[in-house]
C-alpha cells in the first residue's frame, strides 16, 4: 500500500498568516490531491497534480495554491489565512490501482 | 456539476445487525469506491468496484456497483463496535481522469 504522510496532525494559526501543508508519499505515484473534509460536506477537491510541477483547480481553489516540485513531495499553500479556511484537509496519492486513491492522516487547521 | 447523495447520513445499531447504506448520482459512473474514516485518521480503501453489476466482498463488507451504473451500496453483516467511524462512497464520472467525488458520508456507532 501507498503510504502517505502529512507535516502535523495540528495546527494553529492567525488570520493572515501564510500557512504550509506538506504531504509526501513513499511510492512512485503521478497523482497527488489535497481535499478538505467539513461536517455535512464530505470531502472537497481544492487542487491536484498529475506530475511534478503540474497542477489543476480542482472544485474549491480560492485562497489556496500547491507546489509539486518534487514527485513524492505536494504541497498546500494558504497565502493568507482565514477563520473560514479552518478545516480538517486531507492528502491523497494514486495512480497504481485504476482510479484508486490512499489518503494520509489529515491535518486539522485552526485559523483564529 | 456531478454530485452523490449518500444516505442515511447516520446510523445508531445495535451490535451484531446488519447495516446497509447507498449512494446515488444522477449521471453515470465508471468507477465506484467505499471507504472508511475512524476519528482523527484519514479515509482508508474499503472496496473498489469497475464494472456495472459488480459484487465485491471484503470480509464481513459486501459492496456492489449498481446495473444502471448510477449507484453503489455497501453492507456490513454482524456489525461490531470497531465498526464505528464514517463512511464515504466515492465515484470516477467518464468525463473525469483520476478525479473522484465524494458523498457526504454516513456516520456509524455501534452500541455494543
Amino acid at each position: 500500500d501507498v503510504k502517505v504522510t502529512q507535516s502535523s496532525r495540528y495546527l494553529v494559526k492567525r488570520t493572515g498568516e501564510k500557512v504550509f501543508l506538506e504531504c509526501v508519499q513513499d511510492m512512485d505515484h503521478e497523482n497527488m490531491f489535497w481535499y478538505r473534509q467539513d461536517p455535512g460536506l464530505g470531502l472537497r477537491l481544492i487542487y491536484f497534480s498529475y506530475d511534478v510541477k503540474m497542477k489543476e483547480k480542482g472544485d474549491i481553489p480560492e485562497g489556496y495554491s500547491v507546489s509539486r516540485e518534487k514527485k513524492e513531495r505536494f504541497s498546500l499553500i494558504l497565502e493568507s489565512a482565514s477563520t473560514n479556511q479552518t478545516s480538517m484537509y486531507l492528502c491523497a496519492a494514486g495512480g497504481g490501482v485504476p482510479d484508486t486513491q490512499y489518503f494520509g492522516p489529515g491535518t486539522r487547521l485552526t485559523v483564529l | 456539476g456531478q454530485q452523490l447523495n449518500q444516505s442515511p447520513q447516520s446510523m445508531f445499531i445495535q451490535e451484531g445487525e446488519d447495516v446497509s447504506m447507498n449512494c446515488t448520482s444522477s449521471s453515470i459512473f465508471n468507477t465506484w469506491l467505499w471507504y472508511k474514516q475512524e476519528p482523527g485518521e484519514g479515509p482508508v480503501l474499503l472496496i473498489a468496484l469497475y464494472k456495472a453489476g459488480e459484487l465485491t466482498s471484503n470480509g464481513r463488507l459486501t459492496a456492489q456497483f449498481g446495473i444502471t451504473r448510477k449507484d453503489s451500496f455497501l453492507n456490513i453483516s454482524a456489525s461490531i463496535p470497531s465498526d464505528v467511524g464514517i463512511y464515504f462512497c466515492a465515484g470516477r464520472h467518464p468525463s473525469n481522469t483520476g478525479k473522484l467525488i465524494f458523498g457526504q458520508g454516513t456516520t456509524l456507532q455501534v452500541k455494543p
